[in-house]
């Protein structure tokens, strides 16, 4: 089974400032694929950004751009120039190229941007 | 731009009380999923539907849970008799293709009293 690991509970940041959010996972496969969803405080789930884990290059999308190593199975989030609009509780997910085709999450990471 | 809409977006319900989730997943799409949220925690997968039939379920997903696509636009998540545990909020998903962005509606909030 896969699983989807997020060490930083919360975290804050300086509005302007750059912050990277990490996420780690386990799988035995090689083909899958991997996503940042944010959640903000209306709670709807939207995607941030998405990575196939057969391409090598980094994933960016305007101000979010990812690091994912794949032999080191990590994954993380750099936000660029953040913004107030940032704030929110943000999702690594997982889903496999093989099979079902659920996203598995990790348990999120609160990023609050101050002012 | 197309959206996943979910209705109602609040629900209160008495335990073993029975409630239908309603959501209309983007049109042109082919994977309908349910997921749910207990307050503060991980969002966890319920249940996928694909081709009028579930392909995978969560051990969550047990005998008092139920999905309909009963119209080819409404896709429907039924729960017989509510418990307490039941309490969260519920996202209903969908994509064109497996692998594929998911699109999360904006989540119905279930309360059981």
């Amino acid at each position: 089974a896969q699983t989807v690991t997020q060490s930083q509970p919360e975290m804050s940041v300086q509005e302007a400032e750059t912050v990277t959010l990490s996420c780690t996972y386990d799988t035995s496969e090689n083909n899958y694929y991997l996503f940042w969803y944010k959640q903000p405080p209306s709670r709807q789930m939207i995607l941030v950004i998405r990575q196939e884990a057969y391409k090598q290059q980094n994933a960016t999308e305007n101000r979010f751009s990812v690091n994912f190593q794949k032999a080191a199975k990590s994954f993380s989030l750099k936000i660029s120039d953040s913004q107030l609009g940032d704030t929110a509780m943000y999702f690594c997910a997982f889903t496999s190229d093989f099979g079902n085709e659920k996203l598995t999450f990790g348990t999120g990471t609160r990023l609050t941007i101050i002012p | 731009e197309p959206e996943v809409t979910q209705t109602p977006s609040h629900q209160v319900t008495q335990m073993g009380q029975e409630v239908i989730l309603r959501c209309v997943p983007i049109s042109n799409h082919l994977y309908f999923y349910w997921y749910r949220q207990i307050l503060g925690q991980k969002v966890e997968f319920l249940v996928s539907f694909y081709n009028n039939e579930i392909s995978e379920k969560s051990e969550i997903f047990d005998d008092q849970f139920s999905v309909e696509r009963p119209d080819g636009s409404n896709f429907t998540l039924k729960i017989r008799s509510t418990k307490l545990e039941d309490s969260a909020m519920y996202f209903c998903a969908s994509s064109r293709h497996k692998n594929t962005e998911a699109f999360f509606g904006q989540g119905t909030r279930l309360t059981v009293v």
